[in-house]
């Protein structure tokens, strides 16, 4: 994982609840990305961050906030989440023109 | 039209055999590309990249770059079991994001 680091790995959680997942990262990357995974469609890119405070919105956005208040931590926070946001959700960091560093991933489910 | 679209597979190929991948790009500003693997329940892993037309060796592993055509291609040259995978076909466009294809599911039968 390149000391990128993922949490929660699982969680369950209720439609309307608000839910922040954390990504941790040792290597002084500028650059840390969101993506959400599902079936069919790949990786999409949910917000991204070139530096602290500096963040961007991605293709899937609409839900989702970020706030990057260090280096090192990079935190996804869904408002009040919905079924449609159940997915696979990985943090990367790195330079997207040469090489991006997975975490290990958060399974989240909405019910 | 989607970024990056690549062969929705699954794709299965007998060991020993070569594995061809495809990948199309829609921006022709595209400058960088890149082929992750990802193994079931694992996170994705670059294995290739390559950022000028031909084709570039790593091993059994050959990524070849057309920006004419704006089209990607991984070529897995003697397959092996420890290969099945998906494979996901990445671009960037010389900015902070890189778009990902949906990816193209890999199975060699041993």
């Amino acid at each position: 994982d390149a000391g990128i680091t993922q949490s929660p790995r699982h969680k369950v959680t209720e439609t309307g609840t608000p839910v922040t997942l954390r990504c941790h990262q040792t290597e002084n990357h500028r650059y840390m990305y969101w993506y959400r995974q599902d079936p069919g469609h790949g990786l999409r890119l949910i917000h991204y961050s070139y530096g602290v405070k500096d963040t961007d919105k991605g293709e899937v956005s609409d839900g989702y906030s970020v706030s990057r208040s260090k280096t090192e931590d990079f935190l996804l926070t869904l408002e009040s989440a919905t079924s449609s946001q159940t997915s696979v959700y990985f943090c990367a960091a790195g330079r997207a023109e040469e090489k991006l560093f997975f975490g290990s991933g958060t399974q989240l489910s909405v019910l | 039209q989607k970024e990056v679209e690549q062969n929705s597979g699954p794709l299965s190929v007998p060991e020993g055999a070569i594995a061809s991948l495809n990948c199309t790009y829609s921006d022709r500003v595209s400058q960088s590309f890149f082929w992750y693997r990802q193994y079931s329940g694992k996170s994705p892993e670059l294995i290739m990249s390559i950022y000028s037309n031909g084709d570039k060796e790593d091993g059994r592993f050959t990524a070849q770059l057309n920006k004419a055509s704006q089209y990607v291609s991984l070529l897995i040259r003697d397959s092996q079991p420890s290969d099945s995978a998906t494979y996901l076909c990445a671009v960037n466009r010389n900015d902070y994001k890189l778009s990902f294809g949906a990816g193209t599911t890999v199975t060699v039968r041993a």
